[in-house]
């Protein structure tokens, strides 16, 4: 089976750096993404590891350690509007090549404060 | 510009009675997904489909239908037998299965 555990709610203040770990348990890994989801909205992606190390991009960095089964979202210079859920999701191949499918942690709802 | 369209944005249900959510886009993408989304949860996938012509049940498919009779086009229909279907629907493209998913801005399905 699959199972992916992140936080369910955090809080940092504005300007401040955040850090929002993930880890999951799955058969055929392929990667792990970020999504972005601003509550009524939809999930907007942020990142995609596949693989070991650190991606940077602007603000947002992620990370990812595939023999450690985890994951963070880094989050840098903290702003109001980033306050949203951040789903972590694995992708896993199955029953041959080419198949996909994504599975999603429930998500963390963070809150930044002034 | 290209995108994810979801029709309606709201929608309300009678008891007995089955709906259809429209899911259209318009990037070329093979893949085309259905996922569910309860308050405090994570998305969850009902079905998803490739290519044209072909679609996979996902995680909780009973009480619910799809088609791929176009690329463009992955209607989701939710039948009387899903006797809980007040939620979130969220539809998503990707070019490949493992490529980023774009989500389309959901339906909100209630039931009267």
């Amino acid at each position: 089976g699959q199972n992916i555990d992140q936080p369910t709610e955090m809080t940092a203040t504005e300007g401040a750096i955040v850090q929002i770990n993930c880890t999951y348990q799955t058969s055929g890994f392929n990667g792990l993404f970020w999504y972005q989801q601003h509550a009524g909205e939809a999930p907007t992606f942020l990142s995609y590891n596949v693989l070991d190390g650190l991606e940077e991009k602007g603000r947002f960095s992620s990370f990812l350690s595939r023999s450690k089964g985890y994951s963070y979202l880094l989050l840098k210079e903290l702003q109001m509007k980033d306050s949203a859920s951040y789903l972590c999701a694995v992708s896993r191949s199955y029953s041959g090549a080419g198949s996909y499918q994504l599975t999603f942690g429930k998500g963390t709802k963070l809150s930044v404060i002034p | 510009d290209g995108g994810i369209t979801q029709s309606p944005k709201y929608l309300f249900r009678k008891e007995g009675q089955n709906v259809t959510l429209s899911c259209e886009q318009n990037l070329n993408h093979d893949a085309m997904y259905w996922y569910r989304q309860d308050p405090g949860q994570g998305l969850r996938l009902i079905y998803y489909s490739q290519i044209v012509n072909d679609f996979q049940k996902g995680d909780i498919a009973e009480g619910y239908s799809v088609s791929r009779e176009k690329k463009e086009s992955f209607p989701l229909t939710v039948t009387s037998a899903q006797k809980n279907p007040t939620a979130f629907y969220l539809c998503a493209s990707s070019r490949q299965g493992d490529k980023p998913q774009h989500f389309g801005d959901g339906t909100r399905l209630s039931i009267l």
